[in-house]
């Protein structure tokens, strides 16, 4: 079946611009993640939904990152006012159920900032 | 705070050898241990994983072994083979939350 999306697969702003990434996760999936992966490292946990809640978003760097989902299923992660050191890929995961289950990650967002 | 150590960063093998990657995790609390393989340009992809009920689990070519007295988990590959070369990232994460923990990855190049 299909796997997580998620657009665009490459977005390229000016420095405080505002930016939007979409996240589709796999259907039935109750459980969306985000996290952010900087050049040659980790990924760094952002946001956890359940549902249209988000149990724990203490990954979010700052009140300029924000994310909401609707309807259980959609995502979206907005990020104001870029900055350069915002420059990432963005990955989204899902999950069947909720905490503990085995996340499937999407392609990822390569989001520039000059 | 919580944190997961992996090594090495970089592993380079001969095909048909082995390779091995360590991880160790801070938070005693965690149960759940991914391990994800990563090729250039994609999303990770989970490889195999283990809870902590669990000391050892088998797949193939792939294992994976966790020592929770030590907070250390290990991946081993054996019979590499060219198209296992990609960064494999090790996760600790817990039952009650959604968060997984990565470590900072280890680039694994098999030579053919």
């Amino acid at each position: 079946g299909a796997g997580v999306s998620q657009s665009p697969s490459n977005k390229v702003t000016e420095k405080g611009k505002d930016v939007e990434l979409r996240c589709d996760p796999i259907s039935g999936h109750t459980a969306l993640y985000w996290y952010r992966q900087s050049l040659g490292q980790g990924l760094e946990f952002l946001i956890y939904f359940q549902g249209n809640s988000a149990p724990d978003k203490s990954g979010l760097p700052s009140d300029r990152f924000s994310a909401e989902r609707t309807g259980g299923s959609v995502s979206t992660l907005t990020i104001q006012r870029t900055q350069q050191e915002d420059s990432a890929v963005y990955l989204c995961a899902s999950s069947f159920g909720g905490a503990g289950e085995t996340q499937y990650f999407g392609p990822g967002t390569r989001l520039l900032v000059l | 705070g919580e944190n997961v150590e992996q090594h090495p960063s970089t592993l380079s093998v001969q095909e048909g050898d082995s390779a091995v990657i360590k991880c160790t995790y801070s938070d005693s609390a965690s149960n759940y241990f991914p391990w994800y393989k990563q090729e250039l340009g994609k999303g990770p992809q989970l490889i195999i994983d283990i809870r902590s009920n669990v000391g050892e689990k088998k797949d193939q070519r792939i294992a994976v072994t966790l020592n929770k007295t030590a907070k250390h988990f290990s991946l081993h590959i054996t019979e590499t083979q060219p198209e296992d070369s990609a960064v494999y990232f090790c996760a600790a994460g817990m039952s009650n939350t959604g968060k997984l923990i990565f470590g900072q990855g280890t680039t694994l190049q098999v030579k053919p």
